[in-house]
């Protein structure tokens, strides 16, 4: 199975800077099968980017996805309030699919 | 819209059952796989299982394998978990969702809880 390590594990940033995390893949991953989901406490996870570039509907032009082979990164150029919440990376190229362990972004 | 709405969670003795199930709405539920995923409290996402639009296919983490069942009902618009031989690790906020295997998990339902505990 497919391992996907994210860094770092917890990002602590003001409102208005720029976000990067990273996923790692242990296996390279088709770029049309890395997906990246939001988890805001005590809510169940949306669905921000997936084909590592494509904003689900609804989705605001500030997170952008990128990536290639192993590495893939998620970018939210100026953080909102509501931004702050836990980031995970995702694979479906292979079964089963798999998860990041998530990048927490909080408020410094 | 698309809408999951999760039931059935609750507490449990190790080595009983449950049933969950989830109630799809606002999209042709027969024309997509769907899935289960559950997050451990405080932990992260693990995919548990999936059933093809058809139910021809289904997979399951090994975690799970022979002890969880899933199902669906195209005609009811429903997803089913049963889930037996419960144990204390798959205390968990089960969370249905729409997608699976190679294809995109776009939607996600609210999660019911199952705690496993005596």
């Amino acid at each position: 199975e497919i391992v996907l390590t994210q860094s770092p594990g917890t990002l602590s940033l003001s409102p208005g800077e720029r976000a990067t995390l990273s996923c790692r893949a242990s296996q390279s991953v088709s770029s049309s099968h890395l997906a990246w989901y939001q988890q805001r406490p005590g809510q169940a996870p949306r669905l921000l980017i997936y084909g590592t570039s494509s904003r689900a509907t609804g989705i605001p032009d500030r997170f952008s996805g990128s990536g290639s082979g192993t590495d893939f990164t998620l970018t939210i150029s100026r953080l909102e309030p509501e931004d702050f919440a836990v980031y995970y990376c995702q694979q479906y190229v292979s079964s089963p699919q798999t998860f990041g362990q998530g990048t927490k972004v909080e408020i410094k | 819209q698309v809408q999951l709405v999760d039931s059935g969670g609750g507490l449990v003795k190790p080595g009983g059952s449950l049933r969950l199930s989830c109630a799809a709405s606002g999209f042709s539920f027969g024309d997509y796989y769907m899935s289960w995923i559950r997050q451990a409290p405080g932990k992260g996402l693990e995919w548990v299982s999936y059933i093809s639009s058809s139910s021809r296919y289904t997979n399951y983490a090994d975690s799970v394998k022979g002890r969880f069942t899933i199902s669906r009902d195209n005609a009811k618009n429903s997803l089913y978990l049963q889930m037996n031989s419960l144990r204390a690790e798959d205390t968990a906020l089960y969370y249905c969702a729409r997608g699976g295997d190679t294809l995109l998990v776009d939607y996600w339902g609210q999660g019911t809880l199952v705690t496993v505990s005596s």
